[in-house]
Formats: structure tokens, sequence, C-alpha cells
């Protein structure tokens, strides 16, 4: 069966540099969701979004953005880096808001 | 505050020694609880939804069931490729899933 495909799955960075992270959810999927996962810790909701409209917001910095387009993928856009957003990325896709959310493998960014 | 804690933090089982693993929650409203898997470096494998006090899902050696605090994930005689760390999560009226801190299982030949 399909399954959620991010990418890049490994990005290394410079402080203050930009970091665009792509993820193409399960086809039929048209809400996204995109969690942070420090090392150690659970995954810390970030932002979702329902037929490319932004659904609900969590602990986003405000350095961060991201959309879904036409095609129900989704991007997030880091800027102005810090080493603090060192941590695994995923994004979750799932049929209809508040249904079963199906994780992809992640991108995990390091940050210099 | 919506809060999940889980326990035990780690857990070491020999092959075959049946245990479970236990979440506790606290969420106003609770539209779902979850179990999922994750292997280090990947994302979690969706196991369980549960909705409703009384509800029981199963699938191989795994049974989860959920009351109106918490959730058990029962393991039958477990296997050395069940170790991971095992997440529970909750959905409350909103989007996010509001995740426990996971029981790392490792099981021993």
């Amino acid at each position: 069966a399909a399954g959620v495909i991010q990418s890049p799955r490994h990005l290394i960075k410079e402080k203050r540099e930009t970091a665009t992270l792509k993820c193409y959810p399960i086809p039929r999927h048209d809400t996204v969701y995109w969690y942070q996962q420090g090392p150690g810790q659970d995954p810390q909701f970030l932002i979702s979004f329902y037929e490319k409209m932004q659904s609900d917001k969590g602990s986003i910095p405000d350095r961060f953005s991201a959309q879904q387009f036409s095609d129900y993928h989704s991007e997030l856009n880091m800027s102005s880096l810090e080493l603090g957003d060192s941590a695994l990325y995923f994004c979750a896709s799932s049929r209809d808001l508040q249904e079963t959310q199906y994780f992809g493998p992640g991108t995990r960014l390091l940050v210099l | 505050e919506d809060q999940v804690t889980q326990s035990p933090e780690a857990l070491r089982l020999q092959e075959g020694e049946s245990s479970s693993l236990n979440c506790s929650y606290t969420v106003s409203g609770l539209r779902g609880l979850f179990w999922y898997r994750q292997d280090p470096g990947k994302g979690p494998e969706f196991l369980f939804t549960l909705y409703s006090a009384g509800e029981e899902k199963e699938k191989e050696r795994l049974k989860a069931t959920l009351t109106k605090k918490e959730s058990f994930l029962h393991i039958t005689a477990p296997k050395p490729e069940d170790s991971a760390t095992y997440l529970c999560a909750v959905q409350d009226n909103t989007d996010k899933l509001i995740f426990g801190t996971g029981t790392r299982l490792q099981v021993f030949p």
C-alpha cells in the first residue's frame, strides 16, 4: 500500500540558512499534519492543513511557514535556522480531519 | 490541559514473556486514542485506534484496550522483532495528536 512520502530524508544546514521539507500524502488523503520530534522526545504538533487550507496550529515558530498545494502535497519552509531546530520532522496524512493519521518516514534535519 | 503518561519508560522481556504497557490520559473530550510503534529513526507506524471505553482491538500478538482513564497494550508471547518504542496518543476536538513519551520495549531471545 502507498505510504506518505517525505523528501529529503536527510538535510544538513548551517545556522541562519533556510530549508524546505516536502510531504506527499497517501493518495486520496486530503489532510496533512507536520510534527517535530527532538532527540529522545515525543512528536510535537506543528501545523495541519485540510483541503489546502490551514486547519490547526501548534507550537510552530514564526520562522516556519507551511502550505498545502492543489495536488495536496505540503511544504514546510524553515528560515533563520537555529541549532535547536535539529530534529526529525514528520509529516502525517489522513483521509479526513480527525481520522487516523499515518506518518511518513521523516526528514532528519541537522543544523550546524 | 490534555496530558498523556506512559509506563513503564522501558521494559525488557524474555521472548515469550507476556506483559502490558500502560497509557494514562487526561483529555477534554476524547475523540480517539491511538497506539503507534516507532523504530529508531523511523516514522511512527499505526497500530490501533480506540474510540470508547470498553473497546478492544487485536492484531497478531498485540491487544489494545481502553477505559475512561487509561489504555493498555498487551503483548502476548513477544518476539525479538517486537522490540521498538510504543507510543500512545490522544486526540481531542482539535487536529493534533498529543503523544506520551513512549515505552521502549526490548525483547531478548
